[in-house]
């Protein structure tokens, strides 16, 4: 069964800045996708971005983007030019072979004005 | 397209009642996945279903039960209930692949009293 750490429970950035949440996981797939959602206040998850295994490049979506190591097992969430918006809890997600996905405890994440 | 619904949104039960809980996938979604997530426990998978059948399940006990209908629509259902029941449940759809992002209801808050 897959694993997943989160080894920040709490992390806060200043609104501008950038900010690293880090991931590491256990898998004996070769294949697979990964996966950051972000839960905010409103409890509804949103998927903040996706990475495919196989592919070499880093994923990136707007401000937000991936730092993909497969051979470490580690997937790191960067955002940048943090916004109040980006508050939220950020849960790391690689899917196992017997579930669709398997969550980290979560990273809260603060966003200070 | 409309997103993943959820019914209903709040429910209170006392310990030893059942419950039964509602997701409406997106259309066109085949699979439909819940989980519960605990402030103790994190987001932790209870089963999921595929095309009316169930494809994976978690750790839970037996008292945790669903189904899917030929519209896709699934149930939960949890008997007995007990203190620790208490949680949000999410439910979340996809297509069916195993990479496939998962979209997630707005989750029905169950207290147990």
């Amino acid at each position: 069964a897959q694993t997943v750490t989160q080894s920040q429970p709490e992390m806060s950035v200043q609104e501008a800045e950038t900010v690293t949440l880090s991931c590491t996981y256990d898998t004996s797939e070769s294949d697979y996708y990964l996966f950051w959602y972000k839960q905010p206040p409103s409890r509804q998850m949103i998927l903040v971005i996706r990475q495919e295994a196989y592919k070499q490049q880093n994923a990136t979506e707007n401000r937000f983007s991936v730092n993909f190591q497969k051979a470490a097992k580690s997937f790191s969430l960067k955002i940048s030019d943090s916004q109040l918006g980006d508050a939220a809890m950020y849960f790391c997600a690689p899917p196992s072979g017997n579930t669709p996905l398997v969550f980290g405890k979560g990273t809260r994440l603060s966003v200070i004005a | 397209k409309a997103g993943v619904t959820q019914t209903p949104r709040y429910l209170i039960k006392t310990r030893g009642q059942q419950v039964t809980l509602s997701c409406s996938p997106i259309s066109g979604h085949r699979s439909v996945s819940w989980y519960q997530q605990t402030p103790g426990q994190g987001l932790q998978f209870l089963f999921e279903y595929f095309s009316e059948t169930q494809r994976n399940k978690g750790n839970f006990p037996g008292r945790f039960s669903g189904r899917q209908f030929s519209n896709s629509r699934s149930e939960m259902n949890v008997s007995t209930l007990e203190l620790g029941d208490s949680a949000l449940y999410l439910c979340a759809s996809s297509p069916g692949d195993r990479n496939n992002e998962q979209f997630f209801g707005p989750g029905t808050r169950l207290t147990v009293l």
